[in-house]
């Protein structure tokens, strides 16, 4: 059980185009979804922390406008990587809180490669 | 703020070798503790957990031990496999649903046959 999927699982695209990252809850509902970035050889960082039906909370430092995060549903949310530039070229990470529970499900990534 | 910090890698060691990976943590409270182990090119896998101090998480061979008194949480195994060459990060979170986890940069380890 407890299993939270990507899609895709790498992309990549030409800069200026938007890019969009699914994560899925597959058989339980996430009331809350992380979204991590991580860099090559690096630490992941938390970008944003989304409740289902209510407006993700960034980090500080992250940009809301370029980083859309939409949590419609207990089993989905989403990250739109808005015009995309090399720079946001990374390792996405999506994560899933269950109910009271601590713990956190992670998926897979996704490999975003903007040229 | 929380913060968590492990010993820097790369760890390289020779099959069958003793693992120790140190984990230290500041936090207000009682945390939750985590060990996550990311193979390449994979996602994080929860390793193992301990929710209070004194309690030891295990699994698959590891074990780490939740010290309040010296705000530890090290990873051991006794015996590594070249199959544990993998980056290990060491996480908590505190309070209830939706807290947020909080890393440590993350120690990899290269196991050699």
């Amino acid at each position: 059980g407890a299993v939270v999927s990507q899609h895709p699982s790498w992309v990549i695209c030409k800069s200026g185009t938007s890019v969009k990252i699914e994560c899925r809850s597959l058989d339980f509902q996430a009331t809350t979804m992380f979204w991590y970035r991580q860099f090559p050889k690096q630490s992941l960082m938390l970008m944003a922390t989304s409740n289902e039906g209510s407006k993700a909370t960034y980090e500080q430092g992250v940009e809301k406008d370029k980083f859309l995060i939409n949590h419609a549903s207990l089993t989905l949310s989403t990250l739109t990587v808005t015009s995309a530039h090399p720079e946001d070229s990374s390792f996405y990470i999506c994560s899933a809180g269950q109910g009271r529970s601590y713990e956190q499900y992670f998926g897979p990534g996704t490999r975003l490669t903007v040229t | 703020g929380n913060s968590v910090t492990q010993m820097e890698g790369p760890v390289t060691l020779s099959e069958e070798a003793f693992l120790t990976i140190n984990c230290t943590y500041t936090a207000t409270g009682y945390p939750s503790l985590f060990w996550y182990v990311q193979y390449p090119g994979e996602g994080l896998q929860l390793l193992l957990k301990a929710t209070k101090a004194d309690d030891k998480g295990s699994n698959k061979g590891f074990e780490a031990t939740y010290r309040k008194e010296t705000t530890s949480f090290h990873l051991e195994k006794g015996s590594v496999q070249v199959s544990d060459s993998a980056v290990y990060f060491c996480a908590l979170t505190r309070g209830a649903a939706g807290n947020k986890l909080t890393f440590g940069g993350g120690t990899r380890v290269l196991v050699k046959p």
